[in-house]
């Protein structure tokens, strides 16, 4: 059964603290994603890697960065967190021959006071 | 526009009843279709896909696209209160490898 992991399910932090999610999958994915989900807005890409050390920016990049050392984990980083940026955040991994199939995560749920 | 359209509902059917999903786009260079569900506090997973056009059935899940409307629709037959949740379309340019979401349609069936 495939297993994508994330740290939290519900953090809570205080505006401009730097904030880490972190994601693991057991699958031996290549691809690895983190998405936000915002009521009416759908799932919006934030970053994508297709392999370790790589990544490129997906729809909305501003404010956060991602560290991809291993093949098996993705860490979101948010520099300095802001209000506007309380969401849930999902990550996904996938083959890249079966990018259209993405695993997801439960979701952590972020709250920025 | 956005490249993806869904209504977000929500939608509530009695049980037994079909219910009628459906996503518009506007790249007409996408060639995958697919269905996500999202179960409350969990993440999406896939139901079921389509390459390019045509229809495709999975149980009492059928999915139609329609690349000249540019229109896709997911159908339930003998709908179940199990099926209740947020239905996600989702779409991509053929090797893209990345996937854009419509907004989720949350569905609830009513015994």
């Amino acid at each position: 059964d495939v297993k994508v992991t994330q740290s939290s399910r519900y953090l809570v932090k205080r505006t401009g603290e730097k904030v880490f999610l972190e994601c693991v999958q057991d699958m031996d994915h290549e691809n690895m994603f983190w998405y936000r989900q915002d009521p009416g807005l759908g799932l919006r890409l934030i970053y994508f890697s297709y392999d370790v050390k790589m990544k490129e920016k997906g729809d909305i990049p501003e404010g956060y960065s991602v560290s991809r050392e291993k093949k098996e984990r993705f860490s979101l980083i948010l520099e300095s967190a802001s209000t506007n940026q309380t969401s849930m955040y999902l990550c996904a991994s996938s083959f890249p021959r079966d990018y259209h199939e993405q695993y997801f995560g439960p979701g952590t749920r972020l709250t920025v006071t | 526009q956005k490249e993806v359209e869904q209504d977000p509902g929500p939608l509530s059917v009695p049980e037994g009843a079909i219910v009628s999903l459906n996503c518009t786009y506007s790249n007409s260079a996408f060639q995958y279709f697919m269905w996500y569900r999202q179960y409350s506090r969990k993440g999406p997973e896939l139901l079921m896909y389509t390459y390019s056009s045509g229809n495709k059935e999975d149980g009492r899940f059928t999915a139609q696209v329609d690349k000249s409307s540019k229109y896709i629709s997911l159908f339930i037959r003998d709908s179940q209160p199990s099926d209740s949740a947020t239905y996600l379309c989702a779409m991509s340019i053929n090797g893209a490898q990345k996937l854009v979401f419509g907004q989720g349609t949350r569905l609830t069936i009513n015994p």
